[in-house]
């Protein structure tokens, strides 16, 4: 039972147009929610997180919107980048909230074409 | 600062062997916390440890150890490598505290069973 979703292997986007990274999540009691991203032969980084007492959080490119009724997030990057072409993995703490114990997406492969 | 520090960043084994991978951070972080990547899955927990003398198991522990005798070194032991256990495994860190925080991934362990 996949607790939560990315629905899209990938995506492949022009640079300087937008990208939009989808997340589903099935389990009501996940109040938190982080995006990492990847690069080959790399660990996962720290993007971006949200809490679900806000529907969204900005960081400079990089926007989280959180649509808790429909258990749906999303990950926005304007404008996209060559360097932003990674691996983005959806992720939420299913313990009480605690980062110890985090619940990943399958991840999607974000290609941005120069 | 290192940040977390695995190593090897690869291996290759013989079905039946056994070995350590190692988990070292520097950022007297409570939590650790080990994952496997498979192709096309997300990140998936192994074992945990919320501080010295305290694992737990994670989504998939079957065929691997773990201890927590410092803050600071986490090691995962394979007992009896298997095909199965051919992966890429990362060593995740973060701090207790209140609110919530990110967790911090090392590079990685390839590792391959043969």
């Amino acid at each position: 039972d996949q607790q939560v979703k990315q629905n899209s292997p990938s995506l492949s986007v022009q640079e300087g147009r937008i990208s939009i990274l989808n997340c589903d999540y099935t389990n009501s009691m996940f109040d938190y929610f982080l995006w990492y991203k990847k690069y080959p032969a790399e660990g996962p980084t720290f993007l971006i997180s949200i809490s679900s007492i806000k529907d969204k959080n900005e960081d400079g490119r990089f926007t989280v919107f959180l649509n808790k009724s429909a258990k749906h997030l999303s990950l926005h990057i304007v404008p996209s980048q060559p360097g932003d072409s990674a691996v983005y993995f959806c992720a939420a703490p299913n313990s009480g909230g605690s980062n110890y114990k985090l619940t990943f997406g399958k991840g999607t492969l974000l290609t941005v074409n120069p | 600062n290192a940040g977390v520090t695995q190593t090897p960043k690869f291996q290759v084994l013989k079905t039946g062997q056994s070995m350590t991978l190692q988990c070292a951070q520097d950022m007297n972080h409570e939590y650790m916390s080990w994952y496997r990547q498979d192709p096309g899955m997300g990140l998936r927990l192994i074992h945990y440890s919320v501080g010295a003398g305290i694992t737990d198991q994670g989504e998939v522990p079957n065929g691997y150890n773990v201890s927590r005798s410092t803050t600071e070194d986490f090691p995962l032991r394979l007992l009896s490598a298997a095909p199965s256990q051919t992966s890429v495994y990362f060593c995740a860190s973060s701090y207790a505290g209140q609110g919530k925080t990110e967790a911090f991934f090392g590079q990685g362990t390839r590792l391959t069973v043969v």
